[in-house]
């Protein structure tokens, strides 16, 4: 079965410009959460969707966006890129509540 | 809203130590799973836990769930090189999601 799929996997962008990140999650699995990874806050989640329903939300500004699609895959979206926006980004999908996830190797966002 | 507290953030051990994080939550959770990231790598699922007071082990890891579900810990037994790596957990409840910040294990040869 393949595993969770983020693309790209690097990525370098300009302050100012946006950028959209793509996750596939595993066949099967209808939640997909978001991850901004960066050495000094650690894993801060983003948002979750479950069945293309954004289904919880964390504390981002309204420049970080989803939506998932009716195939589960989903995409975030970043708007007026700020340098303080690179970081990496991980995905993780899972099959139910409680069912452990599975993350994406991730995408690793530069914003110069 | 919910928050999950982890300590130590960091941790160097000599090869053949112990090592121990915890990780408390603010509200109580309906299960805790920990993950095991690598330096350059992203986090892989170790374990869940559900019941209160609940402990499992793996080989030389041992996972405790707290009586009141607001807390647990990971405890490595005789650490080797292989351990290194960011151990965090994350606790789950109504849906929520939250991990702790992690911690950073150094194993010294």
């Amino acid at each position: 079965k393949a595993g969770v799929t983020q693309t790209p996997r690097y990525l370098i962008k300009t302050r100012g410009q946006q950028v959209t990140l793509s996750c596939s999650p595993i066949s099967g699995h209808r939640s997909v959460s978001w991850y901004q990874q960066t050495p000094g806050q650690g894993l801060q989640f983003l948002f979750e969707y479950f069945s293309e329903t954004q289904r919880n939300k964390g504390n981002f500004p309204g420049r970080f966006s989803g939506r998932q699609f009716s195939n589960s895959r989903s995409e975030m979206n970043v708007s007026t890129l700020e340098l303080g926006d690179s970081a990496l980004y991980l995905c993780a999908s899972r099959g139910t509540n409680g069912d452990q996830a599975f993350f994406g190797q991730g995408t690793r966002l530069t914003v110069v | 809203g919910q928050q999950v507290m982890q300590i130590p953030q960091y941790q160097h051990v000599q090869e053949g130590e112990d090592f121990t994080t915890y990780c408390n939550s603010s509200t109580t959770l309906s299960n805790i799973q920990w993950y095991k990231q690598r330096p350059g790598g992203h986090p892989v699922f170790l374990i869940q836990l559900v019941k209160s007071g609940e402990v499992k082990k793996q080989k030389r890891l041992t996972f405790q769930f707290g009586e009141a579900k607001k807390n647990s810990s990971l405890h490595i037994t005789a650490t080797q090189t292989t351990d290194v790596g960011t151990y965090f957990c994350l606790g789950g409840s109504n849906y929520k999601l939250t991990f702790g910040k992690g911690t950073l294990l150094t194993v010294n040869p």
